[in-house]
Protein backbone atom coordinates (compact mmCIF):
# COMPACT_ATOMS: atom_id res chain seq x y z
CA UNK A 1 0.00 0.00 0.00
CA UNK A 2 0.97 3.43 0.23
CA UNK A 3 3.47 4.85 2.57
CA UNK A 4 4.87 8.33 3.75
CA UNK A 5 7.99 8.80 5.47
CA UNK A 6 8.95 11.79 7.26
CA UNK A 7 12.76 11.33 8.23
CA UNK A 8 12.36 14.02 11.62
CA UNK A 9 10.45 13.52 14.42
CA UNK A 10 11.83 16.65 16.01
CA UNK A 11 13.22 19.73 14.15
CA UNK A 12 14.19 22.86 16.52
CA UNK A 13 15.28 26.16 14.52
CA UNK A 14 15.94 29.81 15.73
CA UNK A 15 13.93 32.52 14.49
CA UNK A 16 14.86 33.83 11.07
CA UNK A 17 16.64 30.59 10.32
CA UNK A 18 15.18 28.67 6.92
CA UNK A 19 13.13 25.35 7.20
CA UNK A 20 13.47 22.77 5.33
CA UNK A 21 11.26 19.58 6.42
CA UNK A 22 11.53 16.03 4.57
CA UNK A 23 8.58 14.18 3.18
CA UNK A 24 9.19 11.11 0.83
CA UNK A 25 6.90 9.14 -0.35
CA UNK A 26 5.76 5.32 -1.92
CA UNK A 27 2.86 4.47 -4.06
CA UNK A 28 2.45 1.92 -7.14
CA UNK A 29 0.45 4.53 -9.30
CA UNK A 30 2.23 7.18 -11.22
CA UNK A 31 -0.39 9.55 -10.36
CA UNK A 32 0.25 10.98 -6.43
CA UNK A 33 -1.40 13.79 -4.93
CA UNK A 34 0.69 15.13 -1.91
CA UNK A 35 -0.36 17.56 0.72
CA UNK A 36 0.97 19.47 3.62
CA UNK A 37 -1.10 19.64 6.85
CA UNK A 38 -0.65 21.81 9.63
CA UNK A 39 -1.60 21.06 13.20
CA UNK A 40 -0.97 24.34 15.72
CA UNK A 41 -1.66 22.78 19.40
CA UNK A 42 -4.91 22.37 20.48
CA UNK A 43 -5.72 22.82 17.18
CA UNK A 44 -7.71 20.61 14.50
CA UNK A 45 -5.22 19.47 11.11
CA UNK A 46 -5.62 22.10 8.28
CA UNK A 47 -4.39 22.11 5.09
CA UNK A 48 -0.65 24.24 4.03
CA UNK A 49 -0.26 23.48 0.72
CA UNK A 50 -1.06 20.30 -1.99
CA UNK A 51 0.29 19.39 -5.57
CA UNK A 52 -0.20 16.80 -7.89
CA UNK A 53 2.24 18.72 -10.70
CA UNK A 54 5.63 17.35 -11.41
CA UNK A 55 8.24 19.47 -10.90
CA UNK A 56 6.18 22.83 -9.94
CA UNK A 57 6.65 24.87 -7.27
CA UNK A 58 3.50 25.40 -5.03
CA UNK A 59 3.06 27.75 -2.42
CA UNK A 60 0.71 28.85 0.55
CA UNK A 61 1.52 31.41 3.45
CA UNK A 62 5.41 31.99 3.07
CA UNK A 63 6.04 28.03 2.72
CA UNK A 64 6.89 26.70 -0.39
CA UNK A 65 6.99 22.38 -1.72
CA UNK A 66 7.86 20.72 -5.28
CA UNK A 67 6.42 17.67 -5.88
CA UNK A 68 9.61 15.64 -7.80
CA UNK A 69 8.02 12.44 -9.43
CA UNK A 70 11.64 11.17 -9.83
CA UNK A 71 12.91 11.04 -6.25
CA UNK A 72 9.63 10.83 -4.59
CA UNK A 73 9.85 13.64 -2.70
CA UNK A 74 7.71 16.72 -1.39
CA UNK A 75 10.04 18.44 1.08
CA UNK A 76 8.22 21.63 3.06
CA UNK A 77 10.61 24.86 2.68
CA UNK A 78 10.17 28.05 4.35
CA UNK A 79 13.08 31.30 3.77
CA UNK A 80 12.99 32.29 7.14
CA UNK A 81 11.40 30.63 10.27
CA UNK A 82 9.03 32.44 12.36
CA UNK A 83 7.73 31.75 16.21
CA UNK A 84 4.03 31.44 14.67
CA UNK A 85 5.47 28.39 12.60
CA UNK A 86 5.82 26.36 15.68
CA UNK A 87 3.43 23.15 15.18
CA UNK A 88 2.95 19.55 14.13
CA UNK A 89 3.38 19.09 10.06
CA UNK A 90 1.72 15.89 8.30
CA UNK A 91 3.18 14.94 4.55
CA UNK A 92 0.21 13.48 3.39
CA UNK A 93 -0.29 10.90 -0.18
CA UNK A 94 -3.03 9.89 -2.18
CA UNK A 95 -4.10 9.36 -6.21
CA UNK A 96 -7.23 9.94 -8.40
CA UNK A 97 -10.15 8.26 -6.98
CA UNK A 98 -9.16 6.45 -3.72
CA UNK A 99 -10.86 8.64 -1.08
CA UNK A 100 -8.29 7.55 1.01
CA UNK A 101 -5.45 9.93 2.46
CA UNK A 102 -2.34 8.32 4.10
CA UNK A 103 -0.34 10.52 6.16
CA UNK A 104 2.96 10.26 7.76
CA UNK A 105 4.00 10.09 11.02
CA UNK A 106 4.24 13.74 11.32
CA UNK A 107 7.18 16.58 12.37
CA UNK A 108 7.05 18.51 15.56
CA UNK A 109 8.63 22.02 14.25
CA UNK A 110 9.54 24.57 17.26
CA UNK A 111 11.08 27.94 16.62
CA UNK A 112 12.85 29.54 19.29
CA UNK A 113 13.74 33.24 19.68
CA UNK B 1 -15.98 27.64 6.19
CA UNK B 2 -16.78 24.15 6.23
CA UNK B 3 -17.70 23.24 9.60
CA UNK B 4 -16.97 19.53 10.89
CA UNK B 5 -18.40 19.02 14.40
CA UNK B 6 -17.58 16.46 16.86
CA UNK B 7 -18.84 15.54 20.44
CA UNK B 8 -18.01 14.62 22.90
CA UNK B 9 -14.58 16.62 23.32
CA UNK B 10 -13.44 14.80 25.64
CA UNK B 11 -14.30 11.17 27.72
CA UNK B 12 -13.01 8.88 30.13
CA UNK B 13 -14.49 5.50 29.45
CA UNK B 14 -13.82 2.22 31.63
CA UNK B 15 -12.21 -1.59 29.79
CA UNK B 16 -14.68 -3.27 28.82
CA UNK B 17 -17.78 -0.82 28.03
CA UNK B 18 -19.10 0.71 24.96
CA UNK B 19 -17.91 4.15 23.63
CA UNK B 20 -19.62 5.69 20.61
CA UNK B 21 -17.97 9.16 19.03
CA UNK B 22 -20.32 11.42 17.04
CA UNK B 23 -19.52 13.80 14.12
CA UNK B 24 -21.58 16.27 12.05
CA UNK B 25 -20.55 18.45 8.73
CA UNK B 26 -22.43 21.46 7.71
CA UNK B 27 -20.61 21.36 4.03
CA UNK B 28 -22.65 18.99 1.63
CA UNK B 29 -19.65 16.84 1.19
CA UNK B 30 -19.67 13.06 -0.16
CA UNK B 31 -16.80 11.84 2.39
CA UNK B 32 -16.22 11.31 5.98
CA UNK B 33 -13.66 9.59 7.81
CA UNK B 34 -12.01 8.61 11.28
CA UNK B 35 -8.67 9.02 12.33
CA UNK B 36 -7.12 8.34 15.05
CA UNK B 37 -4.04 10.52 16.28
CA UNK B 38 -0.96 9.08 18.35
CA UNK B 39 2.37 10.26 19.40
CA UNK B 40 4.67 9.24 16.87
CA UNK B 41 1.83 7.62 14.78
CA UNK B 42 0.52 10.40 13.23
CA UNK B 43 -2.86 10.38 11.79
CA UNK B 44 -4.35 6.77 10.58
CA UNK B 45 -7.07 5.92 9.10
CA UNK B 46 -9.66 3.76 11.10
CA UNK B 47 -13.11 4.05 8.59
CA UNK B 48 -14.37 6.08 5.97
CA UNK B 49 -17.51 7.10 4.29
CA UNK B 50 -18.88 8.07 0.55
CA UNK B 51 -22.20 7.54 0.79
CA UNK B 52 -24.98 7.49 3.30
CA UNK B 53 -26.37 3.95 4.93
CA UNK B 54 -22.23 2.42 3.87
CA UNK B 55 -18.78 2.58 5.31
CA UNK B 56 -15.38 1.51 4.37
CA UNK B 57 -12.81 0.01 6.38
CA UNK B 58 -9.45 2.33 7.03
CA UNK B 59 -6.25 0.94 7.54
CA UNK B 60 -6.69 0.46 11.43
CA UNK B 61 -10.51 -0.58 11.57
CA UNK B 62 -10.06 -3.51 14.15
CA UNK B 63 -11.85 -2.57 17.48
CA UNK B 64 -13.94 0.04 15.67
CA UNK B 65 -17.37 -0.03 13.69
CA UNK B 66 -18.63 2.84 11.77
CA UNK B 67 -22.18 4.37 11.03
CA UNK B 68 -23.38 6.54 8.52
CA UNK B 69 -26.88 7.14 8.59
CA UNK B 70 -27.09 10.31 6.85
CA UNK B 71 -25.03 12.54 4.38
CA UNK B 72 -24.34 15.02 8.18
CA UNK B 73 -23.40 11.84 10.32
CA UNK B 74 -20.47 9.73 11.22
CA UNK B 75 -20.24 7.90 13.85
CA UNK B 76 -17.31 5.55 15.68
CA UNK B 77 -18.45 3.19 17.80
CA UNK B 78 -16.19 1.01 20.16
CA UNK B 79 -18.14 -2.04 21.51
CA UNK B 80 -15.89 -3.47 24.12
CA UNK B 81 -13.48 -0.42 24.59
CA UNK B 82 -9.39 -0.89 25.38
CA UNK B 83 -6.77 0.46 27.07
CA UNK B 84 -4.72 0.82 23.59
CA UNK B 85 -7.64 2.58 22.20
CA UNK B 86 -6.93 6.03 24.49
CA UNK B 87 -6.40 8.49 21.87
CA UNK B 88 -7.14 11.69 20.20
CA UNK B 89 -9.69 11.37 17.77
CA UNK B 90 -10.47 13.41 13.98
CA UNK B 91 -13.31 13.49 12.10
CA UNK B 92 -13.13 15.00 8.61
CA UNK B 93 -15.29 15.34 5.95
CA UNK B 94 -14.17 16.03 2.08
CA UNK B 95 -15.86 16.49 -1.46
CA UNK B 96 -15.89 14.13 -4.32
CA UNK B 97 -12.28 12.28 -4.70
CA UNK B 98 -13.52 12.43 -8.66
CA UNK B 99 -10.07 14.42 -9.45
CA UNK B 100 -7.94 13.13 -6.42
CA UNK B 101 -6.88 16.37 -4.34
CA UNK B 102 -10.07 17.07 -2.22
CA UNK B 103 -9.25 18.84 1.15
CA UNK B 104 -9.74 17.69 4.78
CA UNK B 105 -11.47 19.80 7.15
CA UNK B 106 -11.03 18.12 10.47
CA UNK B 107 -13.11 18.85 13.80
CA UNK B 108 -11.96 19.81 16.58
CA UNK B 109 -11.03 16.39 17.72
CA UNK B 110 -12.18 13.92 20.64
CA UNK B 111 -9.75 13.08 23.67
CA UNK B 112 -11.29 9.30 24.85
CA UNK B 113 -9.12 7.92 27.97
CA UNK B 114 -9.99 4.53 28.76
CA UNK B 115 -9.10 3.45 32.38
Amino acid sequence: GDSVTQTEGLVTLTEGLPVMLNCTYQTIYSNPFLFWYVQHLNESPRLLLKSFTDNKRTEHQGFHATLHKSSSSFHLQKSSAQLSDSALYYCALTHTNTGKLTFGDGTVLTVKP
Amino acid sequence: EAAVTQSPRSKVAVTGGKVTLSCHQTNNHDYMYWYRQDTGHGLRLIHYSYVADSTEKGDIPDGYKASRPSQENFSLILELASLSQTAVYFCASSADWGVGAETLYFGSGTRLTVL
